[in-house]
């Protein structure tokens, strides 16, 4: 069965703690690893777009990594305004799979 | 930058009223989603369209209809609302580039249906 797990679901940290979310994927025939923020009451915000194993993008404080069954968003000295939910997706064919989510507060 | 707007922040229905959540995209995206999201379920699409006047069913179409007129316009509609479509929903828009279709996302409908 296609699927999309984030771990962990919530994660406290201090200011200045480096951490990594992680997603990881079974489906067959990726076409894209998409990650995404959302704040509360909001839609998520498009970050990054991953293609193929061993691709990384950067963006501030944050780098995603793919291989062929995960993804990882690493988080360098994070910043309570890094606070949010960090959604994972991943398309396979024309089909969408999200992931739950990881909760992430970042504590000053 | 992507725009996609939706018509409402908040919306407060009653039962069996019909609802219309409305989605404006403003990049010329050819593909337009609408999902749910719900506390521990994660992203549940509805329905989709890949072009005008087209719509496909996503996994929870139950309950919804949608109605595409204009590239740039996707509409849900509730038929009649019940309280368990209280809910968020999300419009997301995306262009055909070689198959990997970047999703981006509006701001969100709070639905609440008394």
């Amino acid at each position: 069965e296609d699927q999309v797990t984030q771990s962990p679901e919530a994660l406290r940290l201090q200011e200045g703690e480096s951490s990594s979310l992680n997603c990881s994927y079974t489906v067959s025939g990726l076409r894209g690893l998409f990650w995404y923020r959302q704040d509360p009451g909001k839609g998520p915000e498009f970050l990054f777009t991953l293609y193929s194993a061993g691709e990384e993008k950067e963006k501030e404080r944050l780098k995603a990594t793919l291989t062929k069954k995960e993804s990882f968003l690493h988080i360098t000295a994070p910043k309570p305004e890094d606070s949010a939910t960090y959604l994972c997706a991943v398309q396979a064919g024309n089909q969408f799979y999200f992931g739950t989510g990881t909760s992430l507060t970042v504590i000053p | 930058d992507v725009k996609v707007t939706q018509s409402s922040r908040y919306l407060v229905k009653r039962t069996g009223e019909k609802v219309f959540l409305e989605c404006v995209q403003d990049m010329d995206h050819e593909n337009m989603f609408w999902y749910r999201q719900d506390p521990g379920l994660g992203l549940r699409l509805i329905y989709f369209s890949y072009d005008v006047k087209m719509k496909e069913k996503g996994d929870i179409p139950e309950g919804y209809s949608v109605s595409r007129e204009k590239k740039e316009r996707f509409s849900l509609i509730l038929e009649s609302a019940s309280t368990n479509q209280t809910s968020m929903y999300l419009c997301a828009s995306s262009r055909r580039q070689g198959g990997i279709d970047t999703q981006y996302f509006g701001p969100g409908t709070r639905l609440t249906v008394l």
